[in-house]
């Protein structure tokens, strides 16, 4: 069975920097890339980073560019986020994704098929 | 970037009652169109990929149309697990954005 499950959340000061990470188990973590969403109280869905299986391709939105940073460890079969300077729109609960490739009459899509539970991150003096 | 809308924001529908969202993007996407609906409190799940087709394991009565800019995610008769919030999302470049998401709410 795919389970991600997130770690690390909490309450952070203005201006502070929190490591979120999520575990991968039941499928071989190393094959599939993978992303960071999230989602502020009572908001929609808003995708965060990107990082592909052997991290050679890295993306971001342009809202955490130059404070945030995705890495993956594959011995370890986890994803990380290390969230700096963090604001308070930055409030949200974080989930990871894993990116696979659908096919349907010979064409592939990229979805996000499994989801962790999330975890709260809180940016408040 | 390509930007996605939904409409309506939220819907009020009886069980029964055939449903339709519809997702627009800011420039074609081809085919690369996913749904996913996400119930209070939890993690998103996918619904529909390729603006069409269902995964294993999700219900005949959701249906999705669509390509280029225009598409749509029809429920034929809702069900009490339906009430929830439906999100559309493209995958044709990066980053892969989501629409502002339909809540599906009891009349």
């Amino acid at each position: 069975e795919v389970q991600l499950v997130e770690s690390g959340g909490g309450l952070v000061q203005p201006g502070g920097s929190l490591r979120l990470s999520c575990a991968a188990s039941g499928f071989t973590f190393s094959f599939y890339s993978m992303n960071w969403v999230r989602q502020a109280p009572g908001k929609g869905l808003e995708w965060v980073s990107y990082i592909s299986s052997s991290s050679s391709t890295i993306y971001y939105s342009d809202s955490v560019k130059g404070r945030f940073t995705i890495s993956r460890d594959n011995a370890k079969n986890s994803l990380y986020l290390q969230m700096n300077s963090l604001r308070a729109e930055d409030t949200a609960v974080y989930y990871c994704a894993r990116e696979a490739k659908y096919y349907y009459d010979s064409s592939g899509y990229n979805v996000f098929d499994y989801w962790g539970q999330g975890t709260l991150v809180t940016v408040s003096s | 970037d390509i930007q996605m809308t939904q409409s309506p924001s939220s819907l009020s529908a009886s069980v029964g009652d055939r449903v339709t969202i519809t997702c627009r993007a800011s420039q074609s996407v081809s085919s690369n169109l996913n749904w996913y609906q996400q119930n209070l409190g939890k993690a998103p799940n996918l619904l529909i990929y390729g603006a069409s087709t269902l995964p294993s394991g999700v219900p005949s009565r959701f249906s999705g149309s669509g390509s280029g800019t225009d598409f749509t995610l029809t429920i034929s008769s809702l069900q009490p697990e339906d009430f929830a919030t439906y999100y559309c999302q493209h995958s044709y470049s990066t980053p892969f954005t989501f629409g502002p998401g339909t809540k599906v709410d009891i009349k």
